[in-house]
């Protein structure tokens, strides 16, 4: 089974705050996510990566800047930080993209007070 | 771009009794990768089943799903509901290395 760490588990910050999240994969997986969850709205894509230095813009962007250093790793930035971002984030990998699933972390439940 | 329709936000059921949930979507691929993931209390998603082919029942853990293009329907189903599957139930597409999710149908299940 695919391993997929996040860090930290839970986070709490004020208004205008500076967040990271990380997120490691450790199965060599090309394709790398990073979802939020909130009731009624469900999963929703910030950003994603197809490898190290690479980065696509998901649907739900503002607000939010990423970062794929290695094949590993990929943060996701929050740079001023806004109570609407309180939320379940996950990170999620697969291997090659569109018939792969997804395996996800744990999750990090950030509040942003 | 692509988008997911699941209509129930939630589902309760007894259990024994069937279950369906729905799932619709929209793209413009031709070929879609259609999925659905299974996330129980305090958990991470996980995939519960998928589906490329046209027509072909996929079975999974007691559950199936087919997927009907013609229809563009992905519609989730057992034959007999456990307590067990009390959960949150996701149905989602990629097209095109981009997973879309719908918002997720709650099922509850009571003795």
């Amino acid at each position: 089974e695919a391993a997929v760490t996040q860090s930290p588990r839970n986070k709490v910050t004020v208004t205008g705050g500076n967040v990271t999240l990380s997120c490691r994969q450790t199965n060599s997986h090309n394709y790398m996510y990073w979802y939020r969850q909130d009731t009624g709205h469900g999963l929703r894509l910030i950003h994603y990566s197809y490898g190290a230095g690479n980065l696509q813009i998901g649907d739900v962007p503002d607000g939010y800047k990423a970062t794929r250093t290695t094949q590993e790793d990929f943060f996701l930035l929050l740079e001023l930080a806004s109570p609407s971002q309180t939320s379940l984030y996950f990170c999620a990998s697969s291997e090659t993209g569109a018939n792969e699933r997804l395996f996800f972390g744990h999750g990090t439940k950030l509040s942003v007070l | 771009g692509d988008s997911v329709t699941q209509t129930e936000g939630l589902v309760t059921l007894t259990e024994g009794l069937p279950v369906m949930l729905n799932c619709t979507y929209q793209t413009i691929y031709s070929n879609p990768f259609l999925f659905w993931y299974v996330q129980h209390l305090n958990e991470s998603p996980r995939l519960l089943l998928k589906s490329f082919t046209d027509n072909k029942r996929t079975e999974h853990q007691g559950f199936h799903a087919t997927l009907h293009k013609s229809s563009s329907s992905f519609h989730l189903q057992k034959s007999s509901a456990q307590l067990s599957d009390s959960a949150l139930y996701y149905c989602a597409l990629n097209g095109n290395y981009k997973p879309t999710f719908g918002k997720g149908t709650s099922l509850v299940v009571h003795p």
